[in-house]
This record gives C-alpha cells, sequence and structure tokens, in this order.
C-alpha cells in the first residue's frame, strides 16, 4: 500500500524559497511517477508538476521558472522547491502518485501560507 | 496551454437523480480525460480515467464518455455521499484542470 504524507514550514515570508517534503512508503517504483499540485483558499486545482521514479521531470510552463521537483532514493523523499513567493502561492499543496493512469493515491495536503 | 472548461459550476439535484457534468477543452486531447472528486478538506480521489475507465473501487454508478474535445460526467442514481466538487482534468499535454463543479444534494 502506498503512503504519502507532505510536510514543511506553514508560513513562508515573500520572496523567500518555499520547500516542501513528500514522504513515500511503498509503491514509487520504476514507471510510475510523483505529482504536486497545490489549491488556492476556495480557488480549484493547479498541477505543479511531476517527477518520474527514474529522475526526468515536468512541469507547469507557468511555474518552470521557479519551481525544481526532486527525487532522494535514500531517504524515500520527493521535494518540492519554488523560489520567489508571493502571496499568489498560498495554497494547500498536494502530493500523488500515479503510472498508467493519472494519481490515485494522495497526501492529506498541507497548507502553506505567504506573509511577512 | 489547454483550456478546459466544465459546466455547470454547481447544480442542485435529489437523491436518485442522474445528474451529468460536461467538460470541454480548448484543442482536441483524445480521451486523456480524468475526472477527481474532491470534499471539502480532503485531497481530490480519482474517479474515472482515460475518459471511461473507472477507477477500482469507483461505485458503479460513476461513468465517463466522450473523445476528442468534449466530454461528460454521469452520476446514475445520486447519493448523499456524492456530495462534493467535481473537476476534470485533461493529461495530453501539460496538466491542467476544470474549474470545478460543485454538486448538492437538494
Amino acid at each position: 500500500q502506498v503512503l504519502l504524507q507532505e510536510s514543511g514550514p506553514g508560513l513562508v515570508k515573500p520572496s523567500e524559497t518555499l520547500s516542501l517534503t513528500c514522504n513515500v512508503s511503498g509503491g514509487f517504483i520504476s514507471g510510475s511517477y510523483l505529482t504536486w499540485i497545490r489549491q488556492s483558499p476556495g480557488k480549484g486545482l493547479e498541477w505543479i508538476g511531476y517527477i518520474f521514479y527514474s529522475g526526468g521531470a515536468n512541469y507547469n510552463p507557468s511555474l518552470q521558472s521557479r519551481v525544481t521537483i526532486s527525487f532522494d532514493r535514500s531517504s524515500h523523499q520527493v521535494s518540492l522547491r519554488m523560489t520567489s513567493v508571493t502571496a499568489a502561492d498560498t495554497a494547500v499543496y498536494f502530493c500523488g502518485r500515479g503510472g498508467a493512469a493519472p494519481p490515485d493515491t494522495w497526501g492529506q495536503g498541507t497548507l502553506v501560507t505567504v506573509s511577512s | 496551454d489547454i483550456q478546459m472548461t466544465q459546466s455547470p459550476s454547481t447544480l442542485s439535484a435529489s437523491v436518485g437523480d442522474r445528474v451529468t457534468i460536461t467538460c470541454r477543452a480548448s484543442q482536441a486531447i483524445t480521451n486523456w480525460l480524468a475526472w477527481y472528486q474532491q470534499k471539502p478538506g480532503k485531497a481530490p480521489k480519482l474517479l474515472i480515467y482515460k475518459a471511461s475507465t473507472l477507477q477500482g473501487g469507483v461505485p458503479s454508478r460513476f461513468s465517463g464518455s466522450g473523445s476528442g474535445t468534449e466530454f461528460t460526467l454521469t452520476i446514475s442514481g445520486l447519493q448523499p455521499e456524492d456530495s462534493a466538487t467535481y473537476y476534470c482534468q485533461q493529461y495530453s499535454g501539460y496538466w491542467t484542470f476544470g474549474q470545478g463543479t460543485k454538486v448538492e444534494i437538494k
């Protein structure tokens, strides 16, 4: 069974870097990928990017210049790094795992507020 | 970017009703479309992928159809636990989501 757990600081100052991790237990194997999406308060869903188990990544073009997703096999953690954050980056961030189909397993989400 | 437009934005229906939600893509996406259900404070739940394939464990009252640019999600026999917001998502190119349809029970 795959379990995902997001973690990271709940408050980030404007212009600083947001760093989140997704702890993956079980199921992140060859052929699968880990994705990050976010949801601003009261709004819809926005895809941030995904990383394959092999290490290749793909990003939302609107965020690509500020986002890096990486995978540490030794710790079974997938990381999201977003630079130069503004209030518009305030959202609940979810990590999800997919394979042949879109993500069918998700973490519970973590709220990040950008404020001074 | 491929834009996804859902309609309606909200709908109110009675238990047992048949409910249909439409999703239109700004360009053809073959059948690379998924539907999710999201309840407040929860992660989205995958219902359907490849436009019409039911995810394991999802009740058979949910069904999806369509290809190209027009897709539908149908709930046949609405249940109280179906009260939620539903999103379509295309994964033909860079992923994009529809704006959501909130389903309320009368």
